[in-house]
């Protein structure tokens, strides 16, 4: 079975910090995603990756950065947090066949900003 | 945007009965899937229909897709209360790599 995990479950920080958000997934997947999720909103993807040291950008990029130095890790970075990037992140992969085709979820980590 | 919109936003029904979920979208797509998300987890994959595709059965799940209205509904037939959940649909788009969620459908099952 694909695996996917995140880094925490749960994480509080406060207004201004740094805060790294970790994926690794045991399938080998090249294509990784992060989105956050919002009541009323669904599902929007930030960053998506194709390969190592490769990134793109999703809708709702701004005030993040992602890291691909391994092809099963995945990070996500908020370079200073604020509150309106308190959120559920999720992250994704998917097999080498492209964004297309089934996607495998972490089990979230929900971040509060203070 | 691509963004699929779920119909309706929340449903309630006994155990036993059926439930019917809508998705509609706005562009051609290759493939439409639906996922499952219990509360405050990772989404599930549950079911792939394609373009061609009109109807497809998973147990018991049962997803329809009409190209020409730009819309899917997701059956599931004799709920349990372990169906409780929020389901998604998620579309593709030609020519990108990702896939676009709708807001999703809170599904109750009362036992």
């Amino acid at each position: 079975d694909v695996k996917v995990t995140q880094s925490s479950r749960y994480l509080v920080k406060r207004t201004g910090e740094k805060v790294f958000l970790e994926c690794v997934q045991d399938m080998d997947h090249e294509n990784m995603f992060w989105y956050r999720q919002d009541p009323g909103l669904g599902l929007r993807l930030i960053y998506f990756s194709y390969d190592v040291k490769m990134k793109e950008k999703g809708d709702i990029p701004e005030g993040y950065s992602v890291s691909r130095e391994k092809k099963e890790r995945f990070s996500l970075i908020l370079e200073s947090a604020s509150t309106n990037q308190t959120s559920m992140y999720l992250c994704a992969s998917t097999t080498p066949t492209g964004g297309q085709e089934t996607q495998y979820f972490g089990p979230g980590t929900r971040l509060l900003v203070l | 945007s691509q963004q699929g919109e779920e119909d309706p936003q929340a449903l309630s029904i006994q155990e036993g009965e059926n439930a019917t979920m809508n998705c509609s979208y706005k562009t051609s797509i290759n493939n439409l899937q639906w996922y499952r998300q219990n509360s405050g987890r990772g989404l599930v994959h549950l079911i792939l229909i394609r373009s061609n595709e009109r109807e497809k059965h998973s147990g018991r799940l049962r997803v329809t897709l009409d190209t020409s209205k730009k819309s899917s509904s997701l059956l599931i037939t004799a709920s349990r209360a372990a169906d409780t959940a929020s389901y998604f649909c998620a579309t593709d788009r030609t020519g990108a790599n990702n896939l676009f969620f709708g807001t999703g459908t809170r599904l109750t099952v009362i036992p």
